[in-house]
């Protein structure tokens, strides 16, 4: 099956700073990576997703990238406000028509003011 | 439109015992899936429905086991509990479409505590 492999598993940025989450997957028919954003006892939040027929997407502090022959994904935070502080888990799904999503392991960031 | 509700949200129970789940995905999505959230294995896949079909299964054993219903409501059991079952249960609709990988937005969970 996938494995996804996700680092750092902890990140800690000044405020203002940039952050970036990488992660690897293993099976090159994956074609969804979705980011999700989980803070303290509450639920996984999409933040920004791709498909893999586009390298990189953007919205406003967000951008995930794609390399399909490297098989790994990137998650970049611009201009990190400490309400980013939360735990990122980035995700892949193997087949067309299944919504199941392999997850990595996370990664916790905290945005120090 | 309200989000993916679960009930309850909140369980306690014993070893040997049985435990049913609830999710209602958002309205006008037919899928459902469901995921395992631990400190030590982090979130898998349990099972994912669609149109009332099982259309996917993760690595777990029998006992754990799910159903659709036609308004696409979606029920998850788990029975003779170990303690390794302690977890919060998330469950996750998308959508609609039957060929293609669609977004999935979460519901709250149920924390599931075995003693």
């Amino acid at each position: 099956g996938e494995n996804v492999e996700q680092h750092p598993s902890t990140l800690s940025v000044q405020e203002g700073d940039s952050a970036v989450i990488k992660c690897t997957y293993s099976d090159s028919a994956s074609n969804y990576f979705p980011w999700y954003k989980q803070e303290l006892g509450k639920r996984p939040q999409l933040i920004i997703d791709i498909r893999s027929n586009v390298g990189e997407k953007k919205d406003q502090r967000i951008a995930v990238t794609l390399n399909k022959t490297a098989k790994h994904f990137s998650l970049h935070i611009t201009e990190t406000q400490p309400e980013d502080s939360a735990v990122y888990f980035c995700a892949a799904s193997i087949r067309a028509g299944a919504n199941n999503l392999f997850f990595g392991t996370g990664t916790r960031l905290t945005v120090i003011p | 439109k309200a989000g993916v509700t679960q009930t309850p949200r909140y369980l306690i129970k014993t070893r040997g015992q049985q435990v049913t789940l609830s999710c209602s995905p958002i309205s006008g999505h037919r899928s459902v899936s469901w995921y395992q959230q631990t400190p030590g294995q982090g979130l898998q896949f349990l099972f994912e429905y669609f149109s009332e079909t099982q259309r996917n299964k993760g690595n777990f054993p029998g006992r754990f086991s799910g159903r659709q219903f036609s308004n696409s409501r979606s029920e998850m059991n788990v029975s003779t509990l170990e303690l390794g079952d302690s977890a919060l249960y998330l469950c996750a609709s998308s959508p609609l479409s039957s060929e293609s990988t669609d977004t999935q937005y979460f519901g709250p969970g149920t924390r599931l505590t075995v003693l």
